[in-house]
C-alpha cells in the first residue's frame, strides 16, 4: 500500500523566501504525482501535475520535480509572498491500481 | 465549466439520520472519485468510479456508507445511520481518463456535523 509523508509539517517564513516542500513515497511504481494547495474551509486547487515519465513541471514561481528512484518529489516556490500562505498537499496516484494517495500536507505561513 | 459541484456546503444532523451528499463532476471527465477529510485521518478515500462502475470502495468506513454513480453527470454518498464519528469535510473529485486517472479536480466540499 502506498504511503505518502510530507515534510516539514508547518513552516513559517518572512516574505521573500525561496522554499522547498517535500514530499515521499513508499512505492516507485507511480502513475502521476499532483500537487495541491489548500485554503482554509476551502477544497483542494491544482497546483502542479507530473506524468511518471516527467522529471519536473513548471508553472509560475512554482517548480514540481520528481525523482521516483528515491521515492520523491519536491516543490519549490520562489520569492514567497503572503498570498501564498496555505497548505500545500502532495498526492501519488499508484500504477495498477490508480489510487491517488495524499500526504498529510505542508501548512505554510508567510508573513510581510 | 463551473468546476466540480457540491451540495450541501454544510449539513448538520442528529445521531441516527440518513445523510445524502451529492456530486456533480465536471462535464466529459471519466474518473470520480470521494474522499473524507479529517484532521485525525487526512484525506482518505473512501471509493473511486470509472465511467459509472465502482472500481474500488475498499476505503469506505463500514455498511453504514453506500455510493451511487447512476450516469456520468451525478454521483451520491448516503450515510444510513449516521454517527457523530462521520463528522468529516467530504470532498468528491474527477478526473479525464488517460491510461488512467489525469489531473485531479476538487468541488469545494460538504461539511458535515452529527450531534
Amino acid at each position: 500500500k502506498q504511503e505518502v509523508t510530507q515534510i516539514p509539517a508547518a513552516l513559517s517564513v518572512p516574505e521573500g523566501e525561496n522554499l522547498v516542500l517535500n514530499c515521499s513515497f513508499t512505492d516507485s511504481a507511480i502513475y502521476n504525482l499532483q500537487w495541491f494547495r489548500q485554503d482554509p474551509g476551502k477544497g483542494l486547487t491544482s497546483l502542479l501535475l507530473i506524468q511518471s515519465s516527467q522529471r519536473e513541471q513548471t508553472s509560475g514561481r512554482l517548480n514540481a520535480s520528481l525523482d521516483k528512484s528515491s521515492g520523491r518529489s519536491t516543490l519549490y516556490i520562489a520569492a514567497s509572498q503572503p498570498g501564498d500562505s496555505a497548505t500545500y498537499l502532495c498526492a501519488v496516484t499508484s500504477g495498477g491500481s490508480y489510487i491517488p494517495t495524499f500526504g498529510r500536507g505542508t501548512s505554510l505561513i508567510v508573513h510581510p | 465549466d463551473a468546476g466540480v459541484i457540491q451540495s450541501p456546503r454544510h449539513e448538520v444532523t442528529e445521531m441516527g439520520q440518513e445523510v445524502t451528499l451529492r456530486c456533480k463532476p465536471i462535464s466529459g471527465h471519466d474518473y470520480l472519485f470521494w474522499y473524507r477529510q479529517t484532521m485525525m485521518r487526512g484525506l482518505e478515500l473512501l471509493i473511486y468510479f470509472n465511467n459509472n462502475v465502482p472500481i474500488d470502495d475498499s476505503g469506505m468506513p463500514e455498511d453504514r456508507f453506500s455510493a451511487k454513480m447512476p450516469n456520468a453527470s451525478f454521483s451520491t454518498l448516503k450515510i444510513q445511520p449516521s454517527e457523530p464519528r462521520d463528522s468529516a469535510v467530504y470532498f468528491c473529485a474527477s478526473s479525464l481518463a488517460f491510461s488512467g486517472p489525469g489531473e485531479l479536480f476538487f468541488g469545494e466540499g460538504s461539511r458535515l456535523t452529527v450531534l
